[in-house]
């Protein structure tokens, strides 16, 4: 069955600091994955997505995800995190009907 | 203009009512859904409507009952309502495909009491 694993509950960071976030997918396909944001009180918002192509991808708000086959993975990162950031982030995959699987979220804590 | 409204934004109620929120997209989407985030943030669907037709059913109880009178809306009305079915529910929508991102609502914060 399809399934996404996001290892980290919380995560914390100074700000300034570069940040990566653990996913993993287990899926029989070539799957496309994305990541989400949630602000607190607020829906979840598109950060990127990967389909096919370059396994490198660029995301709004200077983030960036790399596709890796052979580790079933799909790290987000950030270069230098900001105190905005603070958010709960989502990974998930498509599994070829329109239903996303979501993984449990990684609560991120930008500390000044 | 707001792509996916959902309202009303909080609800309170006593076990045993009956309760509805609604949701309306202006992207001009085909595919709306339902999904349920419990207290520890996990996010599970619920149902899909592509073009007003029912295509995702998640062993959702009976007492849940989606409507959609048109491509644009998705109602979700739950009869009988239970402790259990406190949890934020968020609308959503995409275009047709799974490798369409979903748009999401603010959500709907459900409290019962």
């Amino acid at each position: 069955a399809q399934s996404v694993t996001q290892p980290d509950i919380h995560i914390t960071v100074s700000e300034g600091a570069s940040l990566e976030l653990r996913c993993n997918y287990s899926y029989g396909a070539t799957p496309y994955l994305f990541w989400y944001v949630q602000s607190p009180g607020q829906g979840l918002q598109l950060l990127l997505k990967y389909f096919s192509g370059d396994t490198l991808v660029q995301g709004i708000k200077g983030f960036e995800a790399e596709f890796k086959r052979s580790q079933s993975s799909f790290n987000l990162r950030k270069p230098s995190v900001h105190w905005s950031d603070a958010a709960e982030y989502f990974c998930a995959v498509g599994t070829g009907t329109d239903k996303l699987i979501f993984g449990t979220g990684t609560r991120l804590q930008v500390f000044p | 203009d707001t792509a996916v409204s959902q309202t009303p934004k909080y609800l309170v109620t006593q076990m045993g009512n009956d309760k509805s929120i609604k949701c309306e997209q202006n992207l001009g989407h085909d595919t709306m859904y339902w999904y349920k985030q419990d207290s520890k943030k996990f996010l599970k669907i619920m149902f899909s409507y592509n073009n007003k037709e029912l295509i995702i059913n998640e062993t959702v109880p009976n007492r849940f009952s989606p409507k959609s009178p048109d491509k644009a809306h998705l109602n979700l009305h739950i009869n009988s309502l239970e402790l259990g079915d406190s949890a934020v529910y968020f609308c959503a929508s995409s275009k047709t495909g799974s490798d369409s991102p979903l748009h999401f609502g603010n959500g709907t914060r459900l409290t019962v009491t």
